[in-house]
């Protein structure tokens, strides 16, 4: 079958620097996305990696590593807008987006 | 603004009635989705669309059916509501297949 695991719930402080990582075992790999959802709203795009490596985008950055199935999402500078959900989601090889259920963070003062 | 608008945002319906869920986009973008989301789950596909005039199953399909008559809507259908099928749901749209998808705000739906 098809998994994506990543943590239920993090917790940081703000000003700091968090990873939260996600493994996945999918059917094909077409690209892996990370979105943020704020409670009570839609999910917002925030990355997209298809190659190996980091791509970053100001204070996010995204990793892949498609032969160990991870990838790992890192804020820096967090700022207490930055609590939200952040969710995983795999492309496979019929371009279907599989998702994890997303990781809670919760920035701390 | 452009965008994507779903209606209702939210809703009550009572078991056994049909309800429609209305999604429209005006991006131009070729494939539009809807997910279900549950507490602790991750977005579930029930059905999506590449093109006007297709539509496929996803991942939960059963009790739903869908239609794409143009481009711009993409309406979901509960043919007879059960409480099982209370839960926020999303539509989405993407210009291609491997493209960053773009939300609605989502409906959340109450079966009683």
């Amino acid at each position: 079958g098809q998994n994506i695991d990543q943590p239920t719930e993090m917790t940081a402080t703000e000003g700091a620097i968090v990873q939260i990582n996600c493994t996945y075992q999918t059917s094909g790999f077409n690209g892996l996305f990370w979105y943020q959802q704020h409670a009570g709203e839609a999910p917002t795009f925030l990355s997209y990696n298809v190659l190996d490596g980091l791509e970053e985008k100001g204070r996010f950055s995204s990793f892949l590593s498609r032969s160990k199935g991870y990838s790992y999402l890192l804020l820096k500078e967090l700022q207490m807008k930055d609590s939200a959900s952040y969710l995983c989601a795999v492309m496979d090889s019929n371009y279907q987006l599989i998702w994890g259920a997303g990781t809670k963070l919760i920035i701390k003062p | 603004i452009a965008g994507i608008t779903q209606a209702p945002t939210s809703q009550i319906l009572a078991a056994g009635r049909r309800m429609t869920l209305r999604c429209t986009q005006d991006m131009r973008h070729n494939a539009m989705y809807w997910y279900r989301q549950d507490l602790g789950l991750g977005l579930r596909l029930i059905h999506y669309s590449n093109t006007a005039g297709t539509t496929g199953k996803g991942e939960v399909p059963d009790g739903y059916s869908v239609s794409r008559a143009n481009t711009d809507d993409f309406p979901l259908t509960l043919a007879s509501a059960v409480p099982s099928q209370t839960s926020v749901y999303f539509c989405a749209s993407s210009p291609g297949a491997n493209t960053e998808a773009f939300f609605g705000q989502g409906t959340r739906l109450t079966v009683v």
